[in-house]
């Protein structure tokens, strides 16, 4: 059972939008600890997609974005690409357990 | 640019004990911006922080692994470790190990090696 929870599973059509949302509690996302995004791709390790609730490292498309707000977080990926599908995973800090906290993770399918 | 390379024994026998390394290249381990962790992910499952350590020696864990757990630096080779006791095969996953900011508040982990897989198995 992960700290920050996340749907198993979103879909979406190329070209179209998709949002992940990522849920916490007052101590994590709710504390004012910011949340993180990773995309991991099939066999390969993760990779930072947006840090500090919205923002994108160097190389990331700007159709990926981050919200943050009370206790959750949202990514949204836009005009949707194949090589977009993978695994998302949220990333917060967790002050009650003293340590980082990752949600279960998305996999997201392009139809 | 910074590159993390884990290395480790693959197969590990239950109630032995793990050791796993990773080497830092393309950046210093001695920076006061970052911290170096382990995160685990079992097959087909998510991730999971395991620990983390700063250069000069302060260590944080994962409070449902912390008996079993430890995490050491050696600067002068530029590499980290972790010690996994009494291994069960729960313990078989993909252990990766990446760098994360100090800043709890607002950085995440910016870098990661490829992983490696350690199953725990007679």
């Amino acid at each position: 059972q992960s700290v920050l929870t996340q749907p198993p599973s979103v879909s979406g059509a190329p070209g179209q939008r998709v949002t992940i949302s990522c849920t916490g509690s007052s101590s994590n996302i709710g504390a004012g600890y910011n949340v993180h995004w990773y995309q991991q791709l099939p066999g390969t390790g993760p990779k930072l997609l947006i840090y500090g609730n919205n923002n994108r490292p160097s190389g990331v498309p700007d159709r990926f974005s981050g919200s943050k707000s009370g206790t959750s977080a949202s990514l949204a990926i836009t005009g949707l690409q194949g090589e977009d599908e993978a695994d998302y995973y949220c990333q917060s800090y967790d002050g009650r357990l003293g340590g980082w906290v990752f949600g279960g993770g998305t996999k997201l399918t392009v139809l | 640019q910074l590159q993390l390379q884990e290395s480790g024994p693959g197969l590990v026998k239950p109630s032995e004990s793990l050791s796993l390394t990773c080497a830092v290249s393309g950046g210093s381990i001695s920076s006061n911006d970052y911290y170096w962790g382990w995160v685990r992910q079992p097959p087909g499952k998510g991730l999971e922080w395991i620990a983390t350590i700063y250069y000069r020696g302060a260590t944080y864990y994962n409070p449902s692994l912390k008996s079993r757990i430890a995490i050491s630096v050696d600067t002068s080779k530029s590499q980290f470790s972790l010690k996994l006791n009494s291994v069960t095969a729960a313990d078989t996953a993909v252990y990766f190990c990446a760098r994360h900011g100090v800043d709890i508040v607002t950085q995440g982990f910016d870098s990661w090696g490829q992983g490696t897989l350690v199953t725990v198995s007679s």
